[in-house]
């Protein structure tokens, strides 16, 4: 079956603009994870969805930072007023559940803002 | 927190032969959940293999195994007969039993493989 699919695959933006990344986890997965990913760096837990329970907005940086997942299914990291330091590729995972299961990762949207 | 340690930035092999990576944790957890991804210039993280701590019997799946050492919080990644198609950055993860849902990562190992 399809894996975890992202859009954009790059995203080049300026300083100041807002952007907004999309993540499609597995279909049937209730569980949704977005980490970020700067340059050398291992991964940095930003936020988590669970069905319908309130998310997990523990691991984002700042308020600039927010995510949404509608429906259960499709997912949006929106960052607004961007900084050079957002700069990262910004990773989508899902699993069947949260317990236990195995997360499966996206391909990740690489983020550059000039 | 809990915090994942890979203390090997970059490690090579020659093709055919074994490497070894070297992952520490740190958690007061009795039960959690051990992970290996592997990350090519693709940047798709993909699961290598995943270990129960719960399980005293190391995990291997083909030509990758695991040696676990749960007293001294030690979680090394064997890859046998190494490949071209190996070469990567290696991540070790830990998820919690309770607490946190999110996998906390290592720095990585970035492993290349001289033919």
């Amino acid at each position: 079956g399809a894996g975890v699919s992202q859009s954009p695959s790059n995203k080049v933006t300026e300083k100041g603009k807002d952007v907004e990344l999309r993540c499609d986890p597995i279909s049937g997965h209730t569980a949704l994870y977005w980490y970020r990913q700067s340059l050398g760096q291992g991964l940095e837990f930003l936020i988590y969805f669970q069905g319908n329970s309130a998310p997990d907005k523990s691991g984002l940086p700042s308020d600039r930072f927010s995510a949404e997942r509608t429906g259960g299914s499709v997912s949006t990291l929106t960052i607004q007023r961007t900084q050079q330091e957002d700069s990262a590729v910004y990773l989508c995972a899902s699993s069947a559940d949260s317990s236990t299961d195995t997360q499966y990762f996206g391909p990740g949207t690489r983020l550059t803002v000039l | 927190a809990q915090t994942v340690t890979q203390s090997q930035p970059e490690m090579s092999v020659q093709e055919a032969e074994t490497v070894t990576l070297s992952c520490t944790y740190d958690t007061s957890e009795s039960d959690y959940y051990l992970f290996w991804y592997k990350q090519p210039p693709s940047r798709q993280m993909i699961l290598v293999i995943r270990q129960e701590a719960y399980k005293q019997q190391n995990a291997t799946e083909n030509r990758f195994s695991v040696n676990f050492q749960k007293a001294a919080k030690s979680f090394s990644l064997k890859i046998s007969d190494s490949q071209l198609g190996d070469a990567a950055m290696y991540f070790c993860a830990y998820k919690g039993q309770t607490g946190a849902n999110n996998l906390f990562f290592g720095t990585g190992t970035r492993l290349t493989v001289i033919p």
